[in-house]
């Protein structure tokens, strides 16, 4: 089955670091890619997704490329601020195969320090 | 675009009892899922709806159960509660077509259930 296994947390860094959080996959089929972000108290939010290999996602300074060779779908912001203090989830599907689900990574902690 | 919106946000109730949560999903997404999201298990699928059909199931006991509305939303019922029930269940939206595909989930703020 399909399986999702990223860094775990947490990861404490300082304002302006440089963030990478590891995320690696299992899946038969060609699945598309998600990276979720939750705040406290909050539900989860679309970060950025790639739909096919070689693919990069990028929003809000966050980049990630999807790589078949390597089954990787690594998260990075080059200079990361205290609002970005979350868990990161990586999650992947198969977005045709009929009754889809996601199946997510375990979460990494992110918390930034000014 | 108004986002997914789930009713109630926070829910107490004490073991043997049944709850039910509901999910409005964005317009004109006919897809409907919901997730378990505990400290120890992390995110887990439970089930997803389309077109008042379950189309997917996790592996979950029958105590929880779902259904779909004609106008797309849902409701997820967990009946004789256990501790372990306690959990923020998060609702998900996207468009989707009969023929298999389905785009990307859009999440709601979830529902925190504790259960006493």
């Amino acid at each position: 089955g399909n399986s999702v296994t990223q860094m775990e947390g947490p990861v404490t860094l300082s304002e302006e670091a440089f963030l990478t959080i590891n995320c690696t996959y299992t899946a038969t089929g060609y699945p598309s890619l998600f990276w979720y972000v939750q705040y406290p108290g909050e539900g989860l939010q679309l970060l950025l997704k790639a739909t096919k290999a070689d693919d990069k996602g990028s929003n809000k300074g966050f980049e990630a490329t999807y790589r078949k060779e390597t089954t990787s779908f690594h998260l990075e912001k080059g200079s990361v601020q205290v609002s970005d203090s979350a868990v990161y989830f990586c999650a992947l599907s198969d977005s045709w195969a009929a009754g889809n689900k996601l199946t997510f990574g375990g979460g990494t902690r992110v918390l930034v320090k000014p | 675009k108004a986002g997914v919106t789930q009713t109630p946000r926070y829910l107490i109730k004490t073991r043997g009892q049944q709850v039910t949560l509901s999910c409005s999903p964005i317009s004109g997404h006919r897809s409907v899922s919901w997730y378990q999201q505990t400290p120890g298990q992390g995110l887990q699928f439970l089930f997803e709806y389309f077109s008042e059909t379950q189309r997917n199931k996790g592996n979950f006991p029958g105590r929880f159960s779902g259904r779909q509305f004609s106008n797309s939303r849902s409701e997820m019922n967990v009946s004789t509660l256990e501790l372990g029930d306690s959990a923020l269940y998060l609702c998900a939206s996207s468009f989707s077509s009969a023929s298999g595909y389905t785009d990307t989930q859009y999440f709601g703020p979830g529902t925190r259930l504790t259960v006493l």
